[in-house]
């Protein structure tokens, strides 16, 4: 059973959109939840850290946390071409804090 | 360039070849990961070193598999034996484990290397 999901993709917002992806994880004792940008043929890069419940933001990225249900979302406001990419939640675990990666969500932005 | 470097960038092998990766880690950062991604997946992950020990393997880890991290610095992930199921990106991420506190361990990744069993 995964242990990370995300909302099913792929999923298109018109240019200053605001694009919104969910994750649920099913580890509740994890603490330290991330999210990552990954271009088509490249690495993941790692844009939000967030550890505790309410919202973190920076810049048009704001990421939301309630542990309660177990739930992150990352919130892109004024969406831009350039944010097309997929999106992948991670949720660190046991005592070598390893990440549990959902398989991503593929956004594109349509000028 | 301080980032996680990793090379090759791309190998191709025939079945039954073994393989070496290499990994060089942010200079600072004393855990190193080693993920696998596959097309369409999130990356999994396969080991970590704390410094030079490495101290958790995933069941995805088999014994063709071999990890080394010599004196705590760049880690190689070798594989004997490959198979065409062994196809995959091979990701090294480094992190920097806090004193304290949660650890809260950002994982910075490095390029990848690319593998593709003929």
């Amino acid at each position: 059973q995964k242990e990370v999901e995300q909302n099913s993709g792929p999923l298109s917002v018109p240019e200053g959109a605001i694009a919104s992806l969910n994750c649920t994880y099913s580890d509740r004792v994890s603490q330290s939840f991330f999210w990552y940008r990954q271009y088509s043929g490249k690495s993941p890069e790692l844009i939000m850290s967030i550890y505790s419940n309410g919202d973190k933001e920076d810049g048009r990225f704001t990421a939301q946390l309630n542990k309660a249900s177990q739930y992150v979302s990352l919130l892109i406001r004024d969406s831009q071409p350039s944010d097309s990419a997929t999106y992948l939640c991670a949720v660190a675990s046991g005592s070598a804090r390893q990440l549990t990666f959902g398989s991503g969500t593929q956004l594109t932005v349509l000028p | 360039d301080t980032g996680v470097s990793q090379n090759p960038r791309h190998k191709i092998t025939k079945r039954g070849q073994n393989v070496t990766f290499r990994c060089d880690p942010i200079s600072e950062h004393n855990r190193l990961y080693w993920y696998r991604q596959t097309l369409g997946q999130g990356p999994e992950f396969l080991t970590y070193f704390q410094n030079e020990a490495q101290l958790e393997k995933s069941r995805l880890l088999s014994d063709r598999f071999s990890a080394e991290r010599p004196k705590g610095s760049f880690s190689t992930l070798e594989i004997q034996r490959t198979e065409q199921g062994d196809s995959a990106m091979y990701l090294c991420a480094s992190s920097f484990r806090t004193s304290g506190g949660a650890g809260y361990n950002e994982q910075f990744f490095g390029p990848g290397t690319r593998l593709t069993v003929l």
